[in-house]
């Protein structure tokens, strides 16, 4: 089947460490892209990648950072400089352009503790 | 003012209920719209794309309203299922699949 995998589901963090959130499609997709949901909030974006070894900073991009080495791989690394890492993150794909659907991976849970 | 704005909610209503959202956008330039839906602790997933003629799906219908800038969502008959959060997605039109998240509204069907 195809789809988007991440890992881990639940992801425990103590103050100042870096941590990489995996994400993985085989659904052939060009772009991918990282975002972040806060307890009643919509999804803020974080990073986005359209081809290979290229990638975008996004709204929030501040203490994060990415690499898109390969086309079915985005992961996602929460420096020690992001402020307030607690959140729900979201992996999605897309056949790139504007009107195509995002396939959203199932998310990882981040905690600070 | 933020880019795309709903009303939160939550609405809670009984079964069979018809049931509308709104949605309104800020860039006048956005080209493409779109509903998810949200479960509890769960990832987004499309329920429909908003298109300029309308688009009804079922018991879903969605409207897009350029010159007003705000797009629409009405469910009928609700069920126990449709309980949900529901998300207007905008994209902006630079062909990046750039989307911009509403910060959704969240429905309860009640028996």
């Amino acid at each position: 089947d195809g789809g988007i995998t991440q890992s881990p589901k639940y992801l425990f963090r103590k103050e100042g460490q870096n941590v990489t959130l995996s994400c993985e499609q085989n659904l052939n997709h060009d772009a991918m892209y990282w975002y972040r949901q806060d307890p009643g909030q919509g999804l803020r974006l974080i990073y986005y990648s359209q081809i290979v070894n290229d990638f975008q900073k996004g709204d929030i991009a501040e203490g994060y950072s990415v690499s898109r080495e390969k086309k079915e791989s985005f992961p996602l690394t929460v420096t020690s400089a992001q402020k307030n890492p607690t959140a729900f993150y979201l992996c999605a794909s897309t056949d790139g352009g504007d009107y195509n659907e995002q396939f959203f991976g199932p998310g990882t849970r981040l905690t600070v503790l | 003012r933020k880019e795309v704005e709903q009303d939160p909610g939550p609405f809670n209503v009984p079964e069979g209920a018809t049931v509308a959202f709104n949605c309104t956008y800020s860039n006048s330039a956005s080209q493409s719209f779109f509903w998810y839906r949200q479960d509890c602790r769960k990832e987004p997933k499309l329920l429909m794309s908003v298109y300029s003629s309308g688009n009804e799906d079922g018991r879903f219908t969605a409207q897009l309203n350029r010159a007003s800038q705000y797009i629409s969502l009405l469910i009928r008959d609700s069920k126990l299922s449709d309980s949900a959060t529901y998300l207007c997605v905008v994209n902006a039109g630079t062909n990046a699949g750039k989307s911009t998240f509403g910060d959704g509204t969240t429905l309860t069907v009640k028996p």
